[in-house]
């Protein structure tokens, strides 16, 4: 059960995409097509922004996007806005539970 | 709106034992499985562990394995974590969650807001 790697930061201008690698294994990320994504704001409980490596969650808006390839799961954030600045985690299961990744905290310059 | 609500947390001692509490509300909680993930202060999010919709399956993480019970009362809408050992290190911000689905593994679409473990001499 070791965490996903994320990168600890990535940063934008507002109106720019950025992208967020997770990399797991064959027995996680790469295993299983249910990799999901999670936006925290400070002293804020998480919130679902990506569930089963694609798909959203009603309400959330179509600027965030996820795509898997092999072992490594990628969020993308298109149009970049000042309230995205948060920390973001992915998540897979991992056949039995699940694993989450380091985090990212990005920022909007 | 669909809510959990967790309790119990407060200031203990090591080595002593804390039951967390999570209530549900405005959905069927007998349907979903049930996550109990925590993060320590200016760290990240921790997996702890999972129960299934009717509670027959268990997981854990490693680093809780033998230490933690995870459970569920569906008749009471509650989800529990009974915490034994207890470290220094189990310091942390306890947050249970909904899974999408009844194994636990689709993705979690409902939190908590919190409740505080703070484990200190």
């Amino acid at each position: 059960q070791s965490a996903l790697t994320q990168p600890a930061s990535v940063s934008g201008s507002p109106g720019q995409s950025i992208s967020i690698s997770c990399t797991g294994t064959g027995s996680d990320v790469g295993g299983y097509n249910v990799v999901s994504w999670y936006q925290q704001h400070p002293a804020k409980a998480p919130k679902l922004i990506i569930y089963e490596v694609n798909k959203r969650p009603s309400g959330v808006s179509n600027r965030f996007s996820g795509s898997k390839s092999g072992n490594t799961a990628s969020l993308t954030i298109s149009g970049l806005q000042p309230d995205d600045e948060a920390d973001y985690y992915c998540c897979s299961y991992a056949g039995g539970g699940v694993v989450f990744g380091g985090g990212t905290k990005v920022t909007v310059l | 709106q669909v809510q959990l609500v967790e309790s119990g947390g407060g200031v203990v001692q090591p080595r002593t034992s804390l039951r967390l509490s999570c209530a549900a509300s405005k959905f069927t909680f007998r349907n979903y499985g049930v996550h109990w993930v925590r993060q320590a202060p200016g760290k990240g999010l921790e997996w702890l562990a999972v129960i299934s919709y009717d509670g027959t399956k268990t997981y854990y993480a490693d680093s809780v394995e033998g230490r933690f019970t995870i459970s569920r009362d569906n008749s009471k809408n509650t989800l529990y974590l009974e915490m034994n050992s207890l470290r220094p290190e189990d310091t942390a911000v306890y947050y249970c969650a909904k899974d999408r689905g009844g194994w636990g593994k689709y993705g979690m679409d409902v939190w908590g807001q919190g409740t505080t473990v703070s484990v200190s001499s």
